[in-house]
């Protein structure tokens, strides 16, 4: 089975919108955290907001915020007014704390074109 | 801040050949990893290593082996080249943090795209 889905293969928002992209998980471990990368045509992969399953509150890191679910297991990222920059693959990836606690797992991405 | 380097942005090969892919991080992290990214598959690890002269096979592991005779560096070794390892390979490294939970992201590199003739 899949850790990670991200069902959502492209997505497309006006600039100054917001826009959610959709990250579902799987995991048996009650420690973990949640991490989105955002990922330009240049390649390389930007660390964006991180997410623990301990948490109480959704992490929020500027335009960035985290709409986190336990009970439904997602992990939603949601941009808040969007830019041309903002135009690139994004990743959900979980870290299991208990059983490999040092690799993560990824998603398949979701392409995001921000339209002018 | 972090900065992971890999050598190569672009690297042609040809089938056959024994490639090394080198990255280097300036940050002491005692985690290092190398993934490949192939476009609907996201990115799989291939291998980790824990530390110095310690490694561990990822999810791929067949057709590659890894180095890390020195903190700072990780190779990953394609013994053979073959023409399915044409694709991006990412390395990152990560801070090991002994208390508490593990929020440490990892920090890639650029990538290098292989292409194997």
């Amino acid at each position: 089975a899949q850790k990670i889905t991200q069902t959502q293969p492209g997505m497309f928002v006006q600039e100054k919108e917001a826009v959610t992209l959709d990250c579902t998980y799987d995991t048996s471990d009650p420690s973990y955290g949640l991490f989105w990368y955002k990922q330009p045509s240049s390649g390389e992969m930007i660390f964006l907001i991180y997410q623990g399953s301990y948490d109480q509150q959704n992490a929020t890191e500027g335009r960035y915020s985290l709409n986190f679910q336990k009970a439904r297991k997602s992990a939603n990222l949601v941009i808040s007014a969007s830019q041309l920059g903002d135009s690139a693959m994004y990743f959900c990836a979980m870290r299991e704390e208990q059983t490999g606690a040092n690799n993560l797992f990824f998603g398949t991405g979701t392409r995001l074109t921000v339209i002018p | 801040d972090v900065k992971v380097t890999q050598s190569s942005r672009y690297l042609v090969k040809r089938t056959g050949e024994k490639v090394f892919l080198e990255c280097v991080q300036d940050m002491d992290h005692e985690n290092m990893f190398w993934y490949r990214q192939d476009p609907g598959l996201g990115l799989r690890l291939i291998y980790f290593s824990y530390d110095v002269k310690m490694k561990e096979k990822g999810d791929i592991p067949e057709g590659y082996s890894v180095s890390r005779e020195k903190k700072e560096r990780f190779s990953l070794i394609l013994e053979s080249a073959s023409t399915n390892q044409t694709s991006m390979y990412l390395c990152a490294s990560r801070l090991l943090q002994r208390q508490g939970y593990s929020n440490q992201p990892q920090h890639f590199g650029d990538g290098t795209r292989l292409s194997i003739l």
